[in-house]
């Protein structure tokens, strides 16, 4: 268990609708980055958030969203949902910004029908 | 061109073999290196991390990079059955900032007792 938890672990909805995923970093770590896995993308950098500050943009859409609130906690809202945003969403967090000390949430499944 | 290129298997191996993954790049500019063990249905994990060229040792796994080749390993001795896993590859130009990390797509293991 890496400390961090997404809810929810599945997601079930239809093209067009809104869905909003959430993050619970590890205690003491201040930066979440959200990425997306599917089957011919891999493992893709969406966004960081340090300490409630956005810090990096990655491949992310515009109808994708995300927030880090003060308790650390972070939501990804994906709008106008589109079959191909059915992917693995994970979560991750670290004490610092070095890269190697990420450590990875058990993902949301989100399949968009 | 992909900017890392891992080929995502499947590889089936007898329990107790040695294991060889590898990974190629185009960017001469990494610098950083991973390795990252996923199970199914399961977030990421980091299982090494290596600075420039040469090898690391843990255990039964040995990560290889280099760089002269742009070529990276990760051998793993004794296998066994829960190795069994994805194992992707990660690799970056500077120690920080997650948008530069860039993972490779993936080499599905699977170990039979």
């Amino acid at each position: 268990d890496s400390g961090v938890t997404q809810t929810p672990k599945h997601l079930i909805t239809a093209t067009g609708q809104r869905v909003t995923l959430r993050c619970s970093p590890r205690s003491g770590d201040l930066s979440v980055y959200w990425y997306q896995q599917s089957l011919d993308q891999g493992l893709q950098f969406l966004i960081q958030y340090y300490n409630g500050e956005e810090r990096a943009k990655g491949n992310i859409l515009e109808r994708f969203s995300a927030q880090q609130f003060p308790d650390l906690h972070s939501e990804l809202n994906l709008s106008s949902l589109e079959l191909g945003d059915s992917a693995l969403y994970f979560c991750a967090s670290s004490v610092s910004l070095a890269q190697e000390t990420q450590y990875f949430g058990p993902g949301t499944r989100l399949l968009v029908l | 061109q992909k900017e890392v290129e891992q080929d995502p298997g499947p590889l089936s191996v007898p329990e107790g073999a040695i294991v060889s993954l590898n990974c190629t790049y185009s960017n001469s500019a990494f610098q950083y290196f991973m390795w990252y063990r996923q199970y199914s249905r399961k977030g990421p994990e980091l299982l090494m991390y290596t600075y420039s060229s040469g090898n690391k040792e843990d255990g039964r796994f040995t990560a290889q990079v280099d760089k002269s080749s742009k070529y990276i390993s990760l051998f793993i001795r004794d296998s066994q059955p829960s190795d069994s896993a994805t194992y992707l590859c990660a690799m970056s130009a500077s120690r920080q900032g997650a948008q530069k990390l860039v993972f490779g797509q993936g080499t599905r293991l699977t170990i039979n007792p």
